[in-house]
């Protein structure tokens, strides 16, 4: 499963409280990203880093910040979570494999954090 | 804008029925496509994906999946399903010129099997 460990699992929170969730991985790759996915949308990409520091915005990024410190770590900040912010996040990494000659690269996801705000 | 789109909301089949599940996307350029798994309560996994030559790709657990160019289109395939398929499919887009590799996902498409 790429190494991609998400925390916490599960989380109930109240509207204008903030919420950080975190994303560790332990395969250095570059490339992270964070996903929301809801009933009828799919998955909507909020964020996404290509290195320390080093980030920048999705579709869906409004109410949402994020930092990348260090390679591992990749932190989803809701300021102030409202109802319109229950969801389940979806973190996910970059990996390049290479076949016959050919690079590709494809996402791998963690196992999600179910987020509700009441 | 890029999107992506699944006709198909819930598909209901019965064990060794085949399945065809459609995805269309709007981008006349170069293309690397995926089909993703969810099964229930658990994470996304990779099916199969297509970056460049046989339009024909094979994946995981029987799945396959046809790129048509001149349609937009990625369908996925499979030729006799069976109970354990019972989860909810993603087919994604991340085109050619995109910066950071985002994907696009279509809405998704709930497969029920009866046993």
């Amino acid at each position: 499963d790429a190494g991609i460990t998400q925390s916490p699992r599960h989380k109930v929170t109240e509207t204008g409280t903030p919420v950080t969730l975190r994303c560790h991985q332990t395969e250095n790759h570059r490339y992270m990203y964070w996903y929301r996915q809801d009933p009828g949308h799919g998955l909507r990409l909020i964020h996404y880093s290509y290195g320390v520091k080093d980030t920048d915005k999705g579709e869906v990024s409004d109410g949402y910040s994020v930092s990348r410190s260090k390679t591992e770590d990749f932190l989803l900040t809701l300021e102030s979570a409202t109802s319109s912010q229950t969801s389940v996040y979806f973190c996910a990494i970059r990996g390049r494999e290479t076949s016959g000659g050919i690079s590709t690269d494809t996402q791998y996801f963690g196992p999600g954090t179910r987020l509700t705000v009441l | 804008a890029q999107s992506v789109s699944q006709h198909n909301h819930h598909v209901i089949l019965s064990e060794a029925a085949s399945l065809e599940l459609g995805c269309n996307y709007s981008y006349g350029g170069t293309v690397n496509l995926f089909w993703y798994v969810q099964y229930p309560g658990q994470h996304l996994q990779l099916l199969l994906k297509y970056f460049s030559g046989d339009p024909l790709v094979k994946g995981i657990k029987g799945f396959e999946a046809e790129f048509i160019k001149s349609k937009f289109s990625f369908n996925l395939r499979k030729p006799s399903v069976q109970w354990s398929d019972t989860a909810e499919y993603f087919c994604a887009v991340n085109a050619g010129n995109n910066q950071g590799g985002k994907l696009i996902f279509g809405q998704g498409t709930e497969l029920s099997v009866k046993p």
